[in-house]
């Protein structure tokens, strides 16, 4: 399983945009990079994933470089309610093989005015 | 409403004394998982299951027991257990596949466990 390395924590002002990478060097050929959001006392939520290159949704976005060997989450304009841990999950989707899933420690966002 | 639901959310127990925490989801997901949290550490999976009478170890399986009898459900138990298991527990499910499907796990609330 492709091990992940996050920032452990980052500090941003609301209405700036936040970018956390993830590194993940011996990232596989069929593994996914899936990011999770969580809140104090509550389970993690899906936020984005992808493959290589860039995937934008209505949250977020991330940018995968060619080699993969990284990720970047970016999240434009943050508010308060951002304030949350993010989780970079590398792995293969549960597809009937091999689906041991693991979490890194996460990087926790806090977002003041 | 779509769900996973764990019972209890809250508990605090003696060492030995053996312990169930159930956790069940209303979306007819085939893939459902334990993790547990701890201050530092992130979120380690114990036990994951790939379908009725499919379970298999995660990163952390040891002193945890499984079974899945039902699709829709997947107890957590604790034949005896000790103060190295407190912690927050999470259950999650998602269905079966590559994508799009497949990469989204539900999380349940969450049980906080204390072992005295």
């Amino acid at each position: 399983l492709a091990k992940t390395t996050q920032p452990i924590s980052m500090d941003s002002y609301e209405g700036q945009e936040v970018n956390i990478t993830c590194s993940h060097n011996n990232i596989a050929t069929n593994d996914y990079i899936t990011w999770y959001q969580q809140f104090p006392s509550q389970g993690p939520r899906f936020i984005i994933q992808g493959y290589k290159t860039k995937v934008t949704n209505e949250v977020a976005s991330l940018f995968i470089p060619a080699d993969r060997k990284s990720s970047t989450l970016s999240l434009p304009r943050v508010s308060l309610s951002d304030t949350a841990v993010y989780y970079c999950l590398v792995g293969e989707p549960p597809t009937g093989t091999a689906s041991k899933l693991t979490f890194g420690t996460g990087t926790r966002l806090q977002v003041t005015l | 409403e779509a769900q996973v639901t764990q019972n209890p959310r809250y508990l605090i127990t003696v060492t030995g004394k053996k312990l169930t925490v159930t956790c069940s989801q209303n979306m007819n997901h085939e893939y459902m998982s334990w993790y547990r949290q701890d201050p530092g550490l992130g979120l380690r999976q114990i036990y994951y299951s790939m379908n009725v009478e499919v379970t298999d170890k995660g990163d952390v399986p040891e002193g945890y027991k499984v079974s899945r009898k039902e699709k829709r459900n997947f107890p957590l138990i604790l034949e005896s257990p000790s103060p190295n298991q407190t912690s927050l527990y999470f259950c999650a499910s998602s269905p079966l596949g590559g994508p799009p499907v497949g990469y989204e796990q539900y999380f349940g609330p969450g049980t906080r466990l204390t072992v005295t």
